[in-house]
């Protein structure tokens, strides 16, 4: 079966300092890979998304950036956290079985820049 | 650019009852429509998929309904319990592009 790992489960780290959150999933191959952000009282924001290793897409102007230095892993970045940055990120993957393009979710990371 | 809204943002219903939410979303070019639950600090489950073509998909005392020419999904929640007590997201994938289009949520709490 396929599952998502997402880490760490919450992070608290001062302004100015940098960030790396992974996501790696496991039970399928090129997978569609996605970095969402929800922040406090409003919906999910599409941050980035892969269709492939080194293939990344940017959805929005902001202090973060994402890499796939493998199939199956996705990772987060900024050099320096911005206070703004705080929220809830999760990563996702979509994969094509059956006829059915059906999305799944990681638990989560919570952020909070201080 | 997509757009889709569920309403309401919140509700309170004692257990029991029988309750729907409501998506309604913008462009009707959609390849398939997704309900998801959130507890709080937690990801997203998936609770049913819906492909255009697909009228209604039910699973347990879930059922998720599909008016794509109207641009409308429900999900009906039978019997409802504290435990159905949650966040629930609908989200389009639309033919064109590989991202969801997220609704605001509905926040429900079923009190026993």
């Amino acid at each position: 079966s396929q599952t998502i790992h997402q880490w760490p489960a919450t992070l608290v780290q001062p302004v100015g300092s940098p960030l790396s959150l992974e996501c790696t999933v496991e039970g399928t191959s090129n997978p569609n890979l996605y970095w969402y952000r929800q922040a406090a009282g409003r919906g999910l924001q599409l941050l980035f998304y892969s269709v492939g290793i080194g293939q990344i897409s940017s959805e929005v102007p902001q202090n973060l950036s994402a890499s796939r230095p493998q199939d199956r892993q996705f990772i987060l970045s900024s050099k320096k956290l911005l206070l703004s940055d705080s929220g809830f990120y999760l990563c996702a993957w979509t994969a094509f079985r059956q006829g059915v393009t059906e999305a799944f979710f990681g638990q989560g990371t919570r952020l909070t820049v201080v | 650019k997509q757009e889709v809204t569920q309403i309401p943002a919140a509700l309170s219903v004692p257990e029991g009852e029988n309750l729907v939410l409501n998506c309604s979303f913008t462009d009707s070019a959609i390849y398939n429509l997704q309900w998801f639950r959130q507890d709080p600090g937690k990801g997203l489950t998936s609770l049913l998929l819906i492909q255009s073509s697909q009228r209604e998909q039910t699973s347990g005392r879930l059922n998720a309904s599909l008016d794509k020419s109207s641009g409308r999904s429900t999900l009906y929640i039978a019997a409802s319990q504290p435990g159905d007590s949650a966040t629930y997201l609908c989200a389009v994938k639309n033919n064109a592009g590989n991202m969801l289009t997220f609704g605001g949520g509905t926040r429900l709490m079923v009190k026993p």
